[in-house]
């Protein structure tokens, strides 16, 4: 069945950098692009950007496009999402989530979140 | 870039109730459109893509419509799990982005 897992809970000061990673099995990973989407304290879902984990393109949203890179290991069919300079903004629950394919709307699998805290 | 308003924010309604959601884009996102579920300590689950087809395990009593600038989610008959909060999504395709909803809460009256 289709897994995405990704890395547990972290704990940054402000100004410094993250990585989360997502690991992804039961499907052939180069098949399906990975997103990843933030939901801070009380607030809405937020897109941050996607990668095509084929050839490596990406996206970013224009709000973080300064501060964030998704990039892949296809060896281990894995996701990352570095996010650079944080803030006490940034503090939310980050998802991967799958593409249901690549000419439609929609992701159909979602990791289980990954609870970043930026505080000093 | 495309925002997407989604109305009511908060509605209170019972079990068994049918319920009308709407999500209206600022421009015309054709039928590039999502809707998800999205329950506290849960990741969002995707309930239709394409505007108008449910996801794999979705129930019938979901369905979704709309074309252009203006979508609408039902939910024929609200079962006690149905209480969650909704959200829409849209992509554009160049570049390839996407923008949610703000969201609308659907809690037991």
């Amino acid at each position: 069945q289709v897994q995405l897992v990704q890395s547990r809970a972290d704990l940054q000061k402000p100004g410094a950098s993250v990585r989360v990673s997502c690991r992804s099995s039961g499907y052939t990973f180069t098949s399906y692009g990975i997103n990843w989407v933030r939901q801070a304290p009380g607030q809405g879902l937020e897109w941050i950007g996607w990668i095509n984990t084929y050839n490596g393109n990406t996206n970013y949203a224009q709000s973080l496009q300064d501060r964030v890179t998704i990039t892949t290991d296809t060896s281990t069919s894995t996701a990352y999402m570095e996010l650079r300079s944080l803030k006490s903004d940034d503090t939310a629950i980050y998802y991967c989530a799958r593409d249901r394919c690549a000419a439609c709307s929609g992701f159909d699998y979602w990791g289980q979140g990954t609870l970043l805290t930026v505080s000093s | 870039e495309i925002v997407l308003t989604q109305s009511p924010a908060t509605l209170s309604l019972s079990p068994g109730e049918r319920v009308t959601l709407s999500c209206r884009a600022s421009q015309s996102v054709g039928t590039s459109l999502a809707w998800y579920q999205h329950k506290p300590g849960q990741s969002p689950r995707l309930l239709i893509f394409d505007a108008s087809y449910r996801a794999t395990g979705i129930p019938a009593r979901f369905s979704g419509s709309g074309s252009g600038t203006d979508f609408s989610l039902t939910i024929s008959s609200l079962e006690p799990e149905d209480f969650a909060i909704y959200y829409c999504q849209q992509r554009t395709n160049w570049p390839r982005t996407f923008t949610f909803g703000p969201g609308t809460k659907v809690d037991i009256k």
